[in-house]
């Protein structure tokens, strides 16, 4: 099992740029979640999916970002214009959740470092 | 989801047993107690989950009292490794649509 999946580790760009950060959940997970991580706020919860439909989006702090789950195995973050603000870990979560397997055990992935200068 | 509340920071030594005491005065009947490890530069990691009593496993336990007000998660001979925030977090885990809110959560410093 490799785990959550990812890409890219480290992004550095220009504010204004736009920025997609990309997660590969546990093969058979059916929860993902999308954390963001600063010094002064902690862990943030930004938005999550369940059965690839996003249930909860209230974290996600302005109309610039956006997240998508297209299919079971894949997800996007995208912020559209960046700013040095949006600078933090993102950490990509999933987990089995189903009516027969109840439990908060995450599995996080090892996060996107963000740069925005 | 209920909150918690738990120290800042706690310092050890190895070889030391460390308890970490978490506060959730108002957990409601079907919430459980989690705590989540996270190491300096990766992302956090499940350590244990339990409703009430003891809970035991290859890493840690997690003492529940009978009015589950609070929980008291136990590293038994703590080693450098161990160095890293503890999160404690209350919620139903039977209930669809919730997800986990992390606090603050504990630095725990462990020296030799």
């Amino acid at each position: 099992d490799a785990g959550v999946i990812q890409s890219p580790r480290h992004e550095v760009t220009e504010m204004g740029q736009e920025v997609t950060l990309r997660c590969k959940p546990i093969s058979g997970h059916n929860s993902l979640f999308w954390y963001r991580q600063t010094m002064m706020r902690g862990l943030e919860l930004l938005i999550y999916f369940n059965n690839n439909v996003p249930i909860d989006d209230s974290g996600m702090p302005e109309d610039r970002f956006s997240a998508k789950m297209p299919n079971a195995s894949f997800s996007t973050l995208k912020i559209q214009p960046s700013e040095p603000r949006d600078s933090a870990v993102y950490f990509c979560a999933s987990s089995p959740w189903t009516e027969y397997n109840r439990n908060y055990g995450y599995t996080f992935g090892s996060g996107t470092r963000l740069t925005v200068v | 989801l209920a909150k918690t509340t738990q120290p800042i920071s706690m310092d050890s030594y190895e070889g030391q047993e460390v308890n970490i005491t978490c506060s959730h005065n108002n957990i409601a009947t079907n919430d459980y107690i989690t705590w989540y490890q996270q190491f300096p530069s990766q992302g956090p990691r499940f350590i244990i989950q339990g409703y009430k009593t003891k809970v035991t496993n290859e890493v840690a336990s997690l003492f529940i009292p009978a009015d589950r007000k609070s929980s008291t998660l136990s590293l038994p001979r703590v080693s450098l490794s161990d160095t890293a925030v503890y999160y404690c977090l209350v919620g139903d885990p039977n209930q669809a649509g919730t997800a986990l809110i992390f606090g603050k959560g504990t630095t725990l410093s462990v020296s030799s």
